[in-house]
């Protein structure tokens, strides 16, 4: 398997445009989850999806932050307008609880950087 | 509000040596416990899980230890090489399948 696929892998743009984040998961993988760092926070869980339900977005910092998963091979994560301080890598990753519980997967990240 | 606390300073050991990381947690109850590498430019990789139920767990050179009542792990790298310089992360899961990762402890391993 080709693992978690992220794209782009880097991505710069200006404060007030549209940016969207893609991952693809681990076929068959059930969970999928969003992450944020930053070497001020360190690693943020942003939002989890279980069979393609989100389960838990009490991490997404603001309504400009947005994620869907329309499909099990399919996720992306949006933010509009983008600002600064959104400046970060975001990591995608995936798991599937039957195989080896709670170990996760992840992707190669997006660093996105808002000038 | 929960806490987890790995060291921020970098830990420099000496090639051969065993490495010692520790990961401290406040105001939490986790069902397991996770540590991931994380290499520069690169996603966090998991190494060991370990439940609250255990004590210790090991695979090949490495060894993580569970302490719920000091709220605390240890992880530790034996036979340390140049190769295992990387960032380690520990984190914390509960039932539903959710993480919180601490800060992560960057490890030199001098040649």
């Amino acid at each position: 398997d080709a693992g978690v696929i992220q794209s782009p892998r880097h991505e710069v743009t200006e404060m007030g445009q549209e940016v969207t984040l893609r991952c693809k998961p681990i076929s068959g993988h059930d969970y999928l989850f969003w992450y944020r760092q930053t070497m001020m926070r360190g690693l943020e869980l942003l939002i989890y999806f279980n069979n393609n339900v989100p389960i838990d977005d009490s991490g997404m910092p603001e309504d400009r932050f947005s994620a869907k998963m329309p499909n099990a091979s399919f996720s992306t994560l949006k933010i509009q307008p983008s600002e600064p301080r959104d400046s970060a890598v975001y990591f995608c990753a995936s798991s599937l609880v039957g195989l080896s519980p709670y170990e996760q997967y992840f992707g190669p990240g997006t660093r996105l950087t808002v000038t | 509000s929960q806490k987890i606390e790995q060291n921020s300073e970098a830990l420099n050991i000496q090639e051969g040596k065993t490495a010692t990381l520790t990961c401290n947690y406040t105001n939490y109850s986790p069902a397991y416990l996770q540590w991931y590498r994380q290499d520069p430019g690169r996603g966090p990789v998991f190494l060991l899980l370990i439940r609250e139920n255990e004590k210790e767990k090991r695979k090949e050179r490495l060894k993580v230890t569970f302490d719920t009542t000091l709220k605390q792990s240890l992880f530790h790298i034996t036979a340390s090489q140049p190769a295992d310089s990387a960032t380690y992360l520990c984190a914390l899961g509960n039932a539903g399948n959710m993480l919180t990762f601490g800060g992560g402890t960057r490890l030199m391993v001098k040649p």
